[in-house]
């Protein structure tokens, strides 16, 4: 039951450049899409968001990008830096829907 | 930053016997829930809390699962049986609201089943 999908397990960028991290969903319910990084042993930490009314929310170096008739969000992060190497994951949610739907991640790797 | 803090950080039990994990949610947070995440898996909903009772459980919280919410600052995960496949990182969240909040996860209690 894969509802959110990210079809990449690695990535790596160099330090400067743009890292762009996908995701995919199926479930149409999704109204609510979270990215989440996470470093080992340390829970997953809350990046950003985006309603499903949108289609783009940024903060700082963080973009998340939504087409919602492609079911297809990304993140993008301008200008990668090293401490951005860690595993992102995407989540969604159902409107009234408290549990998120998470991906299964994407280990970023940024090179110097 | 308020965190979330969860104990053990590591927990080693044996198949069969009971464990329970614990979490400190973010002090005016009222929404709470369990996760978990096998090892090279995507992380898994098990349970939200709102006013002392469950409000959604996922198919993995079956009979062997209970959360508790005892006093006024922790929130537990009870497993009663283990199993091995129960082996996992569980990680506790918490949140101020329902709806659109990016939740407050803890690092997690790794939890290894033998």
């Amino acid at each position: 039951d894969q509802q959110v999908k990210q079809n990449s397990p690695s990535l790596s960028v160099q330090e400067g450049r743009i890292s762009i991290l996908n995701c995919d969903y199926t479930n149409s319910m999704f109204d609510y899409f979270l990215w989440y990084k996470k470093y080992p042993a340390e829970g997953p930490t809350f990046l950003i968001s985006i309603s499903s009314i949108k289609d783009k929310n940024e903060d700082g170096r963080f973009t998340v990008f939504l087409n919602k008739s492609a079911k297809h969000l990304s993140l993008h992060i301008v200008p990668s830096q090293p401490g951005d190497s860690a595993v992102y994951f995407c989540a969604a949610k159902g409107f009234g829907n408290e549990k998120l739907t998470f991906g299964t991640g994407t280990r970023l790797t940024i090179i110097p | 930053e308020p965190e979330v803090t969860q104990t053990p950080s590591h927990q080693v039990t044996q198949m069969g016997q009971e464990v329970i994990l614990r979490c400190v949610p973010i002090s005016n947070h009222l929404y709470f829930y369990w996760y978990r995440q096998i090892l090279g898996q995507k992380v898994e909903f098990l349970v939200s809390f709102y006013n002392n009772e469950i409000s959604e459980k996922s198919e993995i919280f079956d009979d062997q699962f209970s959360v508790e919410r005892p006093d006024g600052s922790n929130f537990t995960l009870k497993i009663r049986s283990t199993k091995l496949e129960d082996s996992a990182m569980y990680f506790c969240a918490s949140s101020a609201g329902q709806g659109n909040d990016g939740y407050t996860f803890g690092s997690g209690t790794r939890l290894t089943v033998v």
